[in-house]
Order: structure tokens, then C-alpha cells, then sequence
């Protein structure tokens, strides 16, 4: 059975900090990974998804790599800002069936 | 404006009291699905659905039930409802198993 763990659970930097979130996962055969973030109070937002065949994907600040051989995707942040506080979660599509395991997240705080 | 649309957005109510928590989307996507989000346990997936009147159970789908009649609707469905299932849901929907899923705001149910 698929299980998706984030570490650390918290995490709290000053900012202008460049920073990565770690994603690990049981099974390396994987359809696809998303990356979402979640603000308090609201719904997630994806930022990232990355097909099972691809290594990276890059947005702004943003760059998420993949290496399902070692069962693991990072998200990195670039120059941190007190914006980028929130949850931030990963999720692995293990098929096209649209079934999604969640990670527990990492809850970051930006320090001004 | 594309959105997922849940309603209603809090909800307090009685055991056993049956209840339907809606989710429309106007993207016409093809792919919805129900989460539960509760503390330390992350997000659990409860039924998906890759189209009209085509829905299968996620990870956690005891006590619930969905229909999927029209394509830009989705609801959830609580026959009758118990403590255990107080949690935060969310609806998504996506074009695809490929695309990024947009997420509904929640709904925060309370049952007592």
C-alpha cells in the first residue's frame, strides 16, 4: 500500500531564504505527483504536477523535481517571502484512475 | 470565473440526520472527487468520479454515498450521519487523471 510522507512537519525560516519541502513515497510506480499548497481556512491550490515520465517542473519561484527510483519529489522555493507561508502538500495519482494519496503536509512560516 | 463551488460552507447537525453537502463545478471537467481532511490523519480520499453516472470508492467511503447524474455536479451524501464523520471536506474536479485538480473551499461539518 502507497504511503506518502513529508518531513519536516514544520518549518520556519527568515526571509529572502531559499528553502526545499521533501516528499518520500512507498511505491515508485507512480502515475503522476502534485504538489498543492493549502492556506488556513481555504482549499488547496495546485502549484506543480509532475507526470510520472518527467524529472522537474519549474514555476516562478517554484521548481519541483521527481526520482521515482528513490521514491522521492522536493519542492523548492526561491528567495522566501512572508506570502509563502502556508501548507504546502504533495499528492501521488498511482494510476489514471484518479485515485490520490495525500502526504500529511509541511506547514511553513516565512519570517519578516 | 472557473471555480468548484461547495455548499453549504459550515454545518452543525444531529446524528443520524441525513444530510447532502453539493459541489458544482463550471469547467466541465470530467474528473470529481470527495476528500476528508482531519488532524494527523491528512487528506483521505472518500469516492472519485471519472464521469457521468462513473464513481468508485476512494480510501475511507463507509457512510457516505455520491451520484453523478450531470457533469458539472457532484454530491455528497450522508444517510445518516455520526460523530466520526465531523471532519473538513473538499471537492475537486480536474479535465484529467493528468491535470492539476481545482479544490472546492470546504465544508466544515460538525455532527453531534
Amino acid at each position: 500500500k502507497q504511503e506518502v510522507t513529508q518531513i519536516p512537519a514544520a518549518l520556519s525560516v527568515p526571509e529572502g531564504e531559499n528553502l526545499v519541502l521533501n516528499c518520500s513515497f512507498t511505491d515508485s510506480a507512480i502515475y503522476n505527483l502534485q504538489w498543492f499548497r493549502q492556506d488556513p481556512g481555504k482549499g488547496l491550490t495546485s502549484l506543480l504536477l509532475i507526470q510520472s515520465s518527467q524529472r522537474e517542473q519549474t514555476s516562478g519561484r517554484l521548481n519541483a523535481s521527481l526520482d521515482k527510483s528513490s521514491g522521492r519529489s522536493t519542492l523548492y522555493i526561491a528567495a522566501s517571502q512572508p506570502g509563502d507561508s502556508a501548507t504546502y502538500l504533495c499528492a501521488v495519482g498511482m494510476d489514471s484512475s484518479y485515485k490520490l494519496i495525500f502526504g500529511s503536509g509541511t506547514r511553513l512560516l516565512v519570517r519578516p | 470565473e472557473a471555480q468548484v463551488t461547495q455548499n453549504p460552507r459550515y454545518l452543525i447537525t444531529v446524528t443520524g440526520k441525513k444530510l447532502t453537502v453539493t459541489c458544482s463545478q463550471n469547467m466541465n471537467h470530467e474528473y470529481m472527487s470527495w476528500y476528508r481532511q482531519d488532524p494527523g490523519l491528512g487528506l483521505r480520499q472518500i469516492y472519485y468520479s471519472m464521469n457521468v453516472e462513473v464513481t468508485d470508492k476512494g480510501d475511507v467511503p463507509e457512510g457516505y454515498k455520491v451520484s453523478r447524474k450531470e457533469k458539472r455536479n457532484f454530491p455528497l451524501i450522508l444517510e445518516s450521519p455520526s460523530p466520526n464523520q465531523t471532519s473538513l471536506y473538499f471537492c475537486a474536479s480536474s479535465l484529467s487523471a493528468s491535470q492539476p485538480q481545482h479544490f472546492g473551499d470546504g465544508t466544515r461539518l460538525s455532527i453531534l
